[in-house]
């Protein structure tokens, strides 16, 4: 089946460093691929929508100018969190699907980046 | 009111029990409906896609009620293995949405 790739699996980093979490579908173009992120004891929540050469759009709430996205080739997408702080620790966790037919759209997802900000 | 709200856990069961979830749904625009098991700092894994004709997957059976805009799941003879967390998800459109997730249900299941 389709397989999403993300790394790093786990971050720790100092407050005010950026760091780069990156999502690769691996037997798939991915145009779109979704970023959630997830508090604990929360549920996923839908942060933005990143899509192939063009910008991304971002949930109500979601700092763009933060969250960074790129999505510059169908394989391969990026969440960069910039100056990070302790209130954006958190899992994120991307995910691509096979929209439509058989597949109903169904999503697979990466693996998961567990960030903690010191 | 949220857009997916789910039964609050967690759930502590004896192996071999029955275990219903529930979860509700308020957009009566939403097309697909999943069920995801969650382990603890894992991504999610779909369990099952959810039809109005009902499906059943083994041990687990889901549920969709369209009308009352209500999922279940619902999990036979439970093992220790089905302690997890279960998320009720659902997309507004048939393709390329994301989903919107339930805040989970966590079941133990003990010997």
């Amino acid at each position: 089946g389709a397989v999403v790739s993300q790394h790093p699996s786990w971050v720790i980093c100092k407050s005010g460093t950026s760091v780069k979490i990156e999502c690769r579908s691996l037997d798939f173009q991915a145009t779109t691929m979704f970023w959630y992120r997830q508090f604990p004891k929360q549920s996923l929540m839908l942060m933005a929508t990143s899509n192939e050469g063009s910008k991304a759009t971002y949930e109500q709430g979601v700092e763009k100018d933060k969250f960074l996205i790129n999505h510059a080739s169908l394989t391969l997408s990026t969440l960069t969190v910039t100056s990070a702080h302790p209130e954006d620790s958190s899992f994120y966790i991307c995910s691509s699907g096979l929209a439509g037919g058989r597949a109903k759209n169904i999503q697979y997802f990466g693996a998961g980046t567990r960030l903690s900000v010191l | 009111r949220k857009e997916v709200e789910q039964d609050p856990g967690p759930f502590n069961v004896p192996e071999g029990a029955t275990v219903a979830f529930n979860c509700t749904y308020s957009n009566s625009a939403s097309q697909s409906f999943f069920w995801y098991r969650q382990d603890c700092r894992k991504e999610p894994k779909l369990l099952m896609s959810v039809y109005s004709s009902g499906n059943e997957d083994g041990r687990f059976t889901a549920q969709l009620n369209r009308a009352s805009q209500y999922i279940s799941l619902l999990i036979r003879d439970s093992k220790l293995s089905d302690s997890a967390t279960y998320l009720c998800a659902v997309t507004l459109w048939e393709a390329g949405t994301a989903l919107i997730f339930g805040k989970g249900t966590t079941l133990s299941v003990s010997s």
